[in-house]
């Protein structure tokens, strides 16, 4: 049963324009979450996280939104650059951080130049 | 600061052997968790060490084991190889609870 779910295995963007990565979770318990990009032949890298009692945060061209009642978030990434070409994965846990992370399978971004 | 280094970067082994992973978190970082990640997969959690104790353990056979040590290096065995082991392992450290994870770059085991 997976708890964090991509639905779009890929998402091809234009560069300039915005990018929508969506995450789906069906765990009530999680209230934390955070979005991983990762590039080839390296680790996950962090790049932004956002907690229940809040419904954006932003950081720079990032901005993350919850929509807790529909268990929702989206990552936006404006304006989109080639180097933000990569995979990038949705992950969720509880605020104690005494569960583990559960990271969905991912979404691969392209950013055409 | 150092980031999470992994070694060895590339291995490959074939059925039936074993293998030891390591992983040498940022320093000052007290946990260490062990994720595998397999082709369309996301990161699957293996387990986590915090302070030399087994904190919690993922749904993964008795195969995949692993330890801490006082230094909070932390290592990976995975006895009687399988092909299906075949995998990008990942190790990330945190200081303490609630902390953000960082990942290291992984080592990506063949199994032949």
């Amino acid at each position: 049963d997976q708890q964090v779910k991509q639905n779009s295995p890929s998402l091809s963007v234009q560069e300039g324009r915005i990018s929508i990565l969506n995450c789906d979770y069906t765990n009530s318990m999680f209230d934390y979450f955070l979005w991983y990009k990762k590039y080839p032949a390296e680790g996950p890298t962090f790049l932004i996280s956002i907690s229940s009692i809040k419904d954006k945060n932003e950081d720079g061209r990032f901005t993350v939104f919850l929509n807790k009642s529909a268990k929702h978030l989206s990552l936006h990434i404006v304006p989109s650059q080639p180097g933000d070409s990569a995979v990038y994965f949705c992950a969720a846990s509880d605020l104690s951080g005494n569960t583990p992370l559960v990271f969905g399978k991912g979404t691969r971004l392209s950013v055409i130049a | 600061k150092a980031g999470v280094t992994q070694t060895p970067r590339y291995l490959i082994k074939t059925r039936g052997q074993q293998v030891t992973l390591s992983c040498s978190p940022i320093s000052g970082h007290r946990s260490v968790s062990w994720y595998q990640q397999t082709p369309g997969q996301g990161l699957q959690f293996l387990f986590e060490y915090f302070s030399e104790t087994q904190r919690n353990k993922g749904n993964f056979p008795g195969r995949f084991s692993g330890r801490q040590f006082s230094n909070s290096r932390s290592e990976m065995n995975v006895s009687t190889l399988e092909l299906g082991d075949s995998a990008l392992y990942l190790c990330a450290s945190r200081k303490r609870e609630r902390e953000t994870q960082y990942f290291g770059p992984g080592t990506r085991l063949l199994v032949l």
